[in-house]
């Protein structure tokens, strides 16, 4: 039982290229989340599903966009890389009832 | 947005004393708040959560604690351990989807 799984765990990016965050969970969870954390602060929410088929905008959706490919799968893609969007990635899942979120390790994502 | 915040960026403890991180959150409709720990390098891992039906709620080794009527939560570890060091955050929802973290406190455990 590997949990959440996020790929890859390091990139570094252009400005202006784009690229897929990956996260794939096997706890048969609905939900799934897109954080970003950068240093000194939270995690903060881009987007999530609340289940398959459904995608909703967080707290800062802006720069990004999502697709639940199948209930274990929920992908995060950039199109255009800006600086700004330096950070750690963290994908997680839930099961329905109880809130505990569970976490993959990581992106973490240069852009220079 | 929602602000949770934390009242101590760091804190250091020796070994085997007891830690107690606080947090302050700001939307009186949220009705569950959740404790993480992030170690260096990880992603952030359950700890303990409550209701806000309830002003306490004991783990192993964990207690938090709830008071509504100031909007304070915190996160108390007994006979901490070298392995307790690492970040603890605390969230909040009233959604059930949408959460919102704090900024973390740094825990350091001193052997």
């Amino acid at each position: 039982n590997a949990g959440v799984t996020q790929t890859p765990k390091f990139q570094v990016l252009k400005t202006g290229q784009s690229m897929t965050l990956q996260c794939a969970q096997d706890m048969n969870h609905n939900s799934m989340y897109w954080y970003r954390q950068d240093p000194g602060m939270g995690l903060r929410l881009i987007y999530y599903s609340a289940s398959e088929g459904t995608t909703d905008k967080g707290e800062v959706p802006n720069g990004y966009n999502v697709s639940r490919l199948n209930k274990r799968e929920f992908s995060l893609r950039l199109e255009s890389a800006a600086p700004s969007q330096t950070s750690v990635y963290f994908c997680a899942s839930r099961k329905p009832g109880p809130y505990e979120q569970y976490f993959g390790p990581g992106t973490r994502l240069t852009v220079t | 947005g929602e602000s949770v915040g934390l009242h101590l960026p760091t804190l250091s403890v020796q070994e085997g004393d007891n830690s107690i991180i606080n947090c302050a959150y700001s939307n009186s409709a949220s009705d569950y708040f959740i404790w993480y720990k992030q170690e260096s390098g990880k992603g952030p891992q359950f700890i303990i959560d409550i209701r806000s039906n309830m002003d306490k709620r004991q783990g192993q080794r964990v207690t938090v604690l709830l008071n509504k009527t100031v909007k304070h939560l915190s996160l108390q570890i007994a006979a901490t351990q070298p392995g307790d060091s690492a970040v603890y955050f605390c969230a909040e929802t009233y959604t059930g989807n949408q959460f919102y973290f704090g900024t973390g406190t740094s825990l350091t455990v001193i052997p």
